[in-house]
C-alpha cells in the first residue's frame, strides 16, 4: 500500500513563528521527497526537494529527511502571512523501476496569524 | 515565457457527455501528468506519459482517455463512463519521468450539472 500521511490541520501560528509541518510514508524504499505549497484556489507549487538524510535549507525553508524513522518535515522560519496555504508532502516510491509513482498526501493547511 | 497552459479553466458539462480538457508546453519537457484533486484530497494521477505516442494509466484511469501526439500536448478526455468527474484537473510535466519535480499548469475545474 502506498501511502503519504500528513496532519489536514489547520495548523495556526503566529506571524514570525515557526511553522513545523510532518509527513510519514509507507514505503521504505522511497527515494526523494518534495513539499508543494498551494494556495487556495490555485495549483501546487514546488517549494523544497531532498534525497538525503538530514536537513536542506532553502531561505526560510528547511526540509529535514530521517529515512530510518520515515517522515520528513518542512519548518517554515519567520512564518509570514503569505504563508497561508495548504503544504502537500510528495514521496517518490519506485516500485520495480515504474515511472508514475509519485503519491501525494492531502496536505496540511497552514493559517498565520498577523 | 515558458510555462504550462491548460484550458478551459472552468467547464460546465451534462451527464453523459464527453469533454476535453487541453494541456499545452513549452518547456520542452519529456514527461507530463494529468492529476485529479478532489476538496480535502491528495492529488491523484490520472494518466502520465513518459515521451511522444506512449502513455500509461494511473490509479485512477477509468472514465478518462489521452493522447500525445505531439511532444507539446496531453489532453485529456473525461468520458461519460466517469460516474463522478465534477474535481480540480491539474495538468504537469517534468524534464524525464521519475522525477517528483513537477511544474503545474493553472488548473481546469470542470463540474457536472
Amino acid at each position: 500500500q502506498k501511502e503519504v500521511e500528513q496532519n489536514s490541520g489547520p495548523l495556526s501560528v503566529p506571524e514570525g513563528a515557526i511553522a513545523s509541518l510532518n509527513c510519514t510514508y509507507s514505503d521504505r524504499g522511497s527515494q526523494s521527497f518534495f513539499w508543494y505549497r498551494q494556495y487556495s484556489g490555485k495549483s501546487p507549487e514546488l517549494i523544497m526537494s531532498i534525497y538525503s538524510n538530514g536537513d536542506k535549507e532553502d531561505g526560510r525553508f528547511t526540509a529535514q529527511l530521517n529515512k530510518a524513522s520515515q517522515y520528513v518535515s518542512l519548518l517554515i522560519r519567520d512564518s509570514q502571512p503569505s504563508d497561508s496555504a495548504t503544504y502537500l508532502c510528495a514521496v517518490n516510491m519506485n516500485y520495480g523501476g515504474s515511472q508514475g509513482n509519485l503519491i501525494f498526501g492531502k496536505g496540511t493547511k497552514l493559517s498565520v496569524k498577523p | 515565457d515558458g510555462g504550462i497552459t491548460q484550458s478551459p479553466k472552468y467547464l460546465f458539462r451534462k451527464e453523459g457527455q464527453n469533454v476535453t480538457l487541453s494541456c499545452e508546453q513549452n518547456l520542452n519537457h519529456d514527461a507530463m501528468y494529468w492529476y485529479r484533486q478532489d476538496p480535502g484530497q491528495g492529488l491523484r494521477l490520472i494518466y502520465y506519459s513518459q515521451i511522444v505516442n506512449d502513455f500509461q494509466k494511473g490509479d485512477i484511469a477509468e472514465g478518462y482517455s489521452v493522447s500525445r501526439e505531439k511532444k507539446e500536448s496531453f489532453p485529456l478526455t473525461v468520458t461519460s463512463a466517469q460516474k463522478n468527474p465534477t474535481a480540480f484537473y491539474l495538468c504537469a510535466s517534468s524534464p524525464w519521468a521519475g522525477t517528483g519535480e513537477l511544474f503545474f499548469g493553472e488548473g481546469s475545474r470542470l463540474t457536472v450539472l
